[in-house]
């Protein structure tokens, strides 16, 4: 089955700089990879997402990334702020409706 | 629009006692549902998903089983409850397309 990797598993960095968060995936046939942000005790968020016959998407400070020859997509967070600090999650799609989800990225922002 | 329930908010049970978390989504007709168990600190763990009325497929087999008596209701149980089970339940839905949205959570601990 799909097989996603997420790194780093932590990322700690100052306001105002940026942030990336790589992910990697094994099913070619793969075609949708939403980015989710979960707050501490709250239900995962949709933020972004991006579909195979794009390259690129972006959305105010938050831009994603896709790679479909090498399998990687990338987040991306500029101008980071305290209100950035949450776990995030990138996925792709597998068969029947279903994503295959990284093991999560905790992004500190330090003010 | 479309709402997602999930009810209770928190639960603390027993080793082996019974479990049943409900789901359900609003607004929207004959969705995919699927539920995802969340450990403490770690990432999301498909456990069911259902395509349609008394259609459930298992992605993990343990003493946990789903049920879906209704269009637009999705139900997690359990007979025995494992201290294993503790964790954060979440319910999710899509139709048509393969986002995803969740819904509030549970919160279970078993002592």
């Amino acid at each position: 089955g799909e097989n996603v990797e997420q790194h780093p598993s932590t990322l700690s960095v100052q306001e105002g700089d940026s942030a990336v968060i790589k992910c990697t995936y094994s099913d070619s046939a793969s075609n949708y990879f939403p980015w989710y942000k979960q707050e501490l005790g709250k239900r995962p968020q949709l933020i972004i997402d991006i579909r195979s016959n794009v390259g690129e998407k972006k959305d105010q400070r938050i831009a994603v990334t896709l790679n479909k020859t090498a399998k990687h997509f990338s987040l991306h967070i500029t101008e980071t702020q305290p209100e950035d600090s949450a776990v995030y999650f990138c996925a792709a799609s597998i068969s029947d409706y279903k994503l295959s989800f990284g093991a999560g990225t905790t992004v500190t922002v330090r003010a | 629009s479309q709402t997602i329930h999930q009810w209770p908010a928190t639960l603390v049970q027993p080793v082996g006692s019974p479990l049943s978390l409900e789901c359900t989504v609003e607004g929207t007709s004959n969705p995919n549902l699927y539920w995802y168990r969340q450990a403490a600190g770690r990432g999301l763990q498909l456990l069911f998903y259902s395509v349609g009325i008394g259609q459930i497929s298992s992605e993990v087999p343990q003493n946990l089983s789903a049920s879906r008596p209704q269009d637009r209701q999705f139900i997690l149980s359990s007979k025995k409850l494992l201290l294993s089970d503790s964790g954060f339940y979440l319910c999710a839905w899509n139709s048509g397309t393969f986002t995803q949205y969740f819904g509030p959570g549970t919160r279970l601990t078993v002592l």
